[in-house]
Order: structure tokens, then C-alpha cells, then sequence
């Protein structure tokens, strides 16, 4: 099975900071790789499809790339609400695998 | 709009057998596939399995085939998550969501909650 790794695990960054979480994925996965965001508490929520199309009502701060085993997510400045653990999952076929997750704060 | 409704918190003692559900609403049932996600507690997003509510087939991550199983009533839009014999270490919250129109997992449920403690 296809394994996808996520790094950091955790970073912290000032507010109006660029920041980015990369996902590798074990084997080539196009771009069916979807990022979710999950704040302390709640429901993941899908940020992010098809490697690169926001979901809607999401900010257009957040942006994502890449395809076949290399991705990104890229929040272009850091707000206090991003707070929260970023999660890749590809979906091209089962199973739908996570990856580890990265933790976001603020310094 | 799409829905998803679970059903509540569980407390169970090792050996107990548990059904979850979740009801679907807001969109056609039978078109869309539906997974299950769990999440041990302070730990990340594990993916465990997937139904066609269209005709009741299965997929299943390794880590979880045979201990658990998924179903899915199409007469009343619900899908099911069980297991027959709970462990401690089935602690956890538990999620469906939706593949809808994205293929990704683009609505879900508010989780259930299961402690399974002697």
C-alpha cells in the first residue's frame, strides 16, 4: 500500500508568515491528494482537492501543488485561525491513506 | 444541504459487541461512497474503510479488516460501523464523511465518541 509522509510534524510561525507542509507520497497518486484542516475540537474540513482547487469558502490564502509523489500545501500568511493540524490523504484508489499530520502554531 | 448525522456517545466494556451509524441527508444516498475515519485520542486521522450504499460494497484498510465491519440501508440513508468483540484500544472518536462531487472527503459527520473501559 501506498504510504504518505507528512513533514514537520509540528512548526510554529508568526502571524503574516509564509508557511509549508509538504506530503510525500510512496507512489505516484496524479493529484488525488486532499488536505484537511482540523482545529483542537472539531471535524476535519477539507481545504484542499485535486492536489490544487481550493474548496469552496475556503481562504484564498491557502494553496496547494504538486503531482504524482510530491505536494504542498502553502498558507501565504499565517493568521491566528489557522491554528490547527494539517492533514494530505491521497484518494485515487483504497485505501485512502493520512498522513501523519503537521501541527500548526503561532510563535 | 449534504448531512451527516451520527449517532452518540458509546461506553462499552471489552468483549462487547457496538453498532455507530450515520444518516445521510441533503443528497442522493446510493450515489456517493462513504467512509469511516477514526482518531485516537491525541493521535492523527487513520483512514479504515469505504461503502458503495448503491450495492454494499466493501473496501478496508489492513489495519482494520476483520475486526470491524461496514454496512449501509439505503431505505433509510444510513451507513453503520460495528465491531463484535470491543477492546480497550477501540477507544476513540470515530467519523463517517462523503466522497462527494470532489472524490475527496468533503462532508462529515460530528463524530462519535466510543470508550471501551472494564
Amino acid at each position: 500500500d501506498i504510504q504518505m509522509t507528512q513533514s514537520p510534524s509540528s512548526l510554529s510561525a508568526s502571524v503574516g508568515d509564509r508557511v509549508t507542509i509538504t506530503c510525500r507520497a510512496s507512489q505516484g497518486i496524479s493529484k488525488y491528494l486532499a488536505w484537511y484542516q482540523q482545529k483542537a475540537g472539531n471535524v476535519p474540513q477539507l481545504l484542499i482537492y485535486g492536489a490544487s482547487t481550493l474548496q469552496s469558502g475556503v481562504p484564498s490564502r491557502f494553496s496547494g501543488s504538486g503531482s504524482g509523489t510530491d505536494f504542498t500545501l502553502t498558507i501565504s500568511s499565517l493568521q491566528p485561525e489557522d491554528v490547527a493540524t494539517y492533514y494530505c490523504q491521497k484518494y485515487n484508489s483504497a485505501p485512502l491513506t493520512f498522513g501523519g499530520g503537521t501541527k500548526v502554531g503561532i510563535k | 444541504e449534504v448531512q451527516l448525522v451520527q449517532s452518540g456517545a458509546e461506553v462499552k466494556k471489552p468483549g462487547e459487541s457496538l453498532r455507530i451509524s450515520c444518516k445521510g441527508s441533503g443528497y442522493k444516498f446510493t450515489s456517493y461512497w462513504i467512509s469511516w475515519v477514526r482518531q485516537m485520542p491525541g493521535k492523527g486521522l487513520e483512514w479504515m474503510a469505504r461503502i458503495d450504499p448503491s450495492d454494499s460494497y466493501t473496501t478496508y484498510s489492513p489495519s482494520f479488516q476483520g475486526h470491524v465491519t461496514i454496512s449501509a440501508d439505503e431505505s433509510i440513508n444510513t451507513a453503520y460501523l460495528q465491531w463484535s468483540s470491543l477492546r480497550a484500544s477501540d477507544s476513540a472518536m470515530f467519523y463517517c464523511a462523503v466522497e462527494y462531487n470532489s472524490l475527496s472527503l468533503e462532508y462529515w459527520g460530528q463524530g462519535t465518541p466510543v470508550t471501551v473501559s472494564s
